[in-house]
Parts: structure tokens; sequence; C-alpha cells
């Protein structure tokens, strides 16, 4: 149950695009179509951004968006604004548990 | 609306139980799974528990497996932590979390239960 493997930051300027990858085994995230991502910002709960490798919950804007390659999910978030510097996590199921990964700041420049 | 609120936590001693509470509501709680979520300070995310909407399926962490006991009253709209033999690395935020359906994805959140464990 290693956790999966997140750069640990990224950053960007206003309106800019940012990628963050998430890279598993086929355990995890190469063998089920069940990857989620969440946003933490400081001393707040996760909230909810993406599910099943590429769909968006109600109320997630479209700039945030979900692809997977093989055992690696990424997330990319467009139009980078200043409300997007925190936290992300994402997560995979892996047949009997889930597991997260290492989180990446996104720092906006 | 849907409302998670975490209870139980505090400072135990290492080796010693404590017993976390989760009130759901807003949402029909038998419908859904649940999970626990635990976030050591400064730390990040670890998937701890997870449990279906009939109690029929229960899943551990290994960092866990044995000594935490997850539950659920669907009568009283609650979800439960047994945390027996606690170490300090169990010390964390833990969160309960609504599981979407057919997603194994935790969607709605609480804001967690602070467990210290030191001696």
């Amino acid at each position: 149950q290693s956790a999966l493997t997140q750069p640990r930051s990224v950053s960007g300027s206003p309106g800019q695009s940012v990628t963050i990858s998430c890279t598993g085994t086929s355990s995890d995230v190469g063998g089920y179509n069940y990857v989620s991502w969440y946003q933490q910002h400081p001393g707040k709960a996760p909230k909810f951004m993406i599910y099943d490798v590429n769909k968006r919950p109600s109320g997630v804007p479209d700039r945030f968006s979900g692809s997977k390659s093989g055992n690696t999910a990424s997330l990319t978030i467009s139009g980078l604004q200043a409300d997007d510097e925190a936290d992300y996590y994402c997560c995979s199921y892996a047949g009997s548990y889930n597991v997260f990964g290492t989180g990446t700041k996104v720092t906006v420049l | 609306e849907v409302q998670l609120v975490e209870s139980g936590g505090g400072f135990v001693q290492p080796g010693r139980s404590l017993r976390l509470s989760c009130a759901a509501s807003g949402f029909t709680f038998n419908n859904y799974a649940m999970h626990w979520v635990r976030q050591a300070p400064g730390k990040g995310l670890e998937w701890v528990s997870g449990i279906t909407w009939d109690s029929g399926s229960k899943d551990y962490a290994d960092s866990v497996k044995g000594r935490f006991t997850i539950s659920r009253d669907n009568a009283k709209n609650s979800l439960y932590l047994q945390m027996n033999s606690l170490r300090p690395e169990d010390t964390a935020l833990y969160y309960c979390a609504r599981d979407r359906p057919n997603t194994y994805a935790p969607d709605y959140w609480g804001q967690g239960s602070l467990v210290t464990v030191s001696s």
C-alpha cells in the first residue's frame, strides 16, 4: 500500500496552465478508472474536484480536468487563478482499499 | 445540505484506545459507503478505512489493520472508528467522508477530529 507519487510542487502565473502528475502501479491507477482529485486549502477539509479519472462534480469549474495514461493520472488546471493556490491530492481505488498521492503544492506566481 | 461532524478525538497515551464518531445528516445515510481518512500534522492524506452501506464489507490500510475497527449504525446515522493499541504515528486529524456511489471516491468530508498519541 504505497502512496502514489506526485511532484512536491508546481507553479504558474495567473492565466497559465499547470499539470500535476500522479504515478502509481498496475494495481491501482493503471488497473482501475477510479482516480479522484482533491484540493485542500490550509486549515480546511479537502474538496472533491475530479472523479472517475476525468469527471467533474457539480460546481467544479471546467478549468479543472483529469486524464490518465497507463499507470499515471494527471490533473490540469487551466487559466490559473489566485484561489487555485492550494495542495492537491490524487486518490485511486486499489482493489480492496484506497490510496492517496503524496500531495502537490500549487503556487500561483 | 450534507453534513458530517466528527467527535471523540483527544489526547491519549500510547497503547490506549479511543473511539471516533461521525454524525451524518442531509442525505440518506444507509444508501452510502463511508470512509475514514487521516492527515498527520503537516503531512498528506492517508486513507484509513472504508465500510459499505450495509456493513457487509470493511477494508483497512495495512498501517491500522488489526488495531482499528470501522462500524456504522444506520438507525443513528452514525459512523465509528474504534482505535486500539494507539501509537504516536497515529497522531492525526481524522476525517469522516461519504463515498460517491460507484466511484470509490470520498466526496463530502467533515472538518475532522484531532487525535494526539503521546506519553
